[in-house]
């Protein structure tokens, strides 16, 4: 099975510093997409930000970047300047055929004030 | 625009009964899927709907159904719940694009089996 390893379950950062979440997926594609998704308490998951595997260039939303390592497998979450807000589950998500997402386990982020 | 709307948001079944999920896609967008997330878990992939078939299905059981009706809405039905079936269902629509697509998720259903 080509999975989403996602090897922390729990992550803890102080309000206004740096926090990096670790993925790393398995996949025998050349071209595919990778995302990170948050889930709030609210339940509904929201797209953080995406990756074309092919693009050398890692993608930053804002706040927000990824340390994409196409060779190592691995696609990891950077979020700077921690706010309160950005406390929740984190997935790593991997495009799989026609548009099926393939999720890790999650990531649950805390946010220390 | 509404955005992925999910119904209802909470239910409680009894074990051997049938269950009916409702969603209502992002305006434009053609694909519906659905996913299951147990406690804890990631979302795992039961199936995709386009053009009213059923696309792609993951590792789920026959008693997991579903529908696409000609408004690209979309239907998930389970029949025979088992307690494991608990779990929070999930609905995501996109844009048929091929890999260079975002998929907008619903606030999901919360299914609990007694």
């Amino acid at each position: 099975a080509q999975t989403v390893t996602q090897s922390q379950p729990e992550m803890s950062v102080q309000e206004a510093e740096t926090v990096t979440l670790s993925c790393t997926y398995d996949t025998s594609e050349s071209d595919y997409y990778l995302f990170w998704y948050k889930q709030p308490p609210s339940r509904q998951m929201i797209l953080v930000i995406r990756q074309e595997a092919y693009k050398q260039q890692n993608a930053t939303e804002n706040r927000f970047s990824v340390n994409f390592q196409k060779a190592a497998k691995s696609f990891s979450l950077k979020i700077s300047d921690s706010q309160l807000g950005d406390a929740a589950m984190y997935f790593c998500a991997r495009i799989q055929g026609a548009q099926k997402l393939v999720f890790g386990q999650g990531t649950r982020l805390t946010i220390n004030p | 625009d509404a955005g992925v709307t999910q119904s209802p948001t909470h239910l409680i079944k009894t074990r051997g009964q049938q269950v009916t999920l409702r969603c209502s896609p992002k305006s434009g967008h053609d694909t519906v899927s659905w996913y299951q997330q147990a406690l804890g878990q990631g979302p795992q992939f039961i199936f995709q709907y386009y053009e009213e078939e059923e696309r792609q299905r993951g590792n789920f059981p026959d008693r997991f159904s579903g529908h696409q009706f000609p408004n690209y809405s979309s239907e998930l039905n389970v029949n025979a719940l088992l307690l494991g079936d608990s779990a929070l269902y999930l609905c995501a629509s996109s844009k048929d694009r091929g890999l260079n697509t975002e998929a907008f998720f619903g606030q999901g259903t919360r299914l609990t089996v007694v």
